[in-house]
């Protein structure tokens, strides 16, 4: 199994609401990522998990939350978003520390109204 | 990380080689250069990496100078779905990849 699944593939929310994004990965990867991608630029680095601790946090606004239960899976808690949140969200996996391959999913697209 | 300048864009015939240039000019001996790509929508693909020598896989060629300031991907018979954004990369481990702006690809009939 080399995919990484993320849900849901599309979300709509409130400013005020409370959502998810998941994503779940079975390679034994101990790395995991989450990307924010807007429409015409490259995907931007959010946040690393390596070994399920939080090891990269790119000065993301506290109103994004990571977390990371075990080795196979990765949550983005979102709260109090802003429209200009709206995008593509990706998350990846990889072995950690060695040279190789990036796994993305296919990316969850959040619409904040 | 070592910076990698990429052209904006590049159209390829349906068929032909598809060449996408990449300068690393300031990469350090422990740096691996890759490359993803990525198609409209979808999160992005690992095509192929390398150090020093070239490299080939069943996606395509990546040819390394041998001062290793520049490399080229090679897609040697493009067609209509190797239209994407190509991203070249610089690391020393597949670690934390940071995006630049990329080559999009537009392979024309």
């Amino acid at each position: 199994d080399t995919e990484v699944t993320q849900t849901p593939k599309h979300l709509v929310m409130g400013m005020t609401n409370k959502k998810s994004l998941k994503c779940e990965q079975h390679m034994g990867h101990r790395a995991m990522y989450w990307y924010k991608q807007k429409a015409k630029k490259p995907p931007e680095l959010m946040f690393v998990y390596s070994y399920e601790k939080l090891s990269i946090n790119e000065s993301v606004p506290s109103r994004f939350s990571p977390e990371c239960p075990n080795s196979s899976l990765l949550n983005l808690h979102l709260h109090a978003l802003q429209p200009e949140d709206s995008a593509l969200y990706l998350c990846a996996s990889s072995a950690r520390g060695t040279p190789g391959e990036l796994f993305f999913g296919e990316g969850s697209r959040l619409t904040v109204l | 990380d070592a910076k990698t300048t990429q052209p904006p864009s590049m159209d390829c015939a349906e068929g032909r080689a598809a060449n996408l240039p990449c300068n690393h000019s300031t990469i350090s001996g422990n740096e691996y250069v890759y490359w993803y790509r990525q198609i409209h929508s979808q999160g992005p693909q690992y095509i192929i990496h390398g150090l020093k020598n070239n490299e080939t896989n069943e996606m395509a060629s990546l040819i390394i100078t041998e001062d290793r300031k520049s490399s080229t991907l090679i897609l040697p018979h493009a067609t209509l779905r190797d239209t994407a954004v190509y991203y070249c990369i610089v690391r020393v481990a597949v670690g934390d990849m940071r995006f630049g702006a990329g080559t999009r690809l537009t392979v024309k009939p």
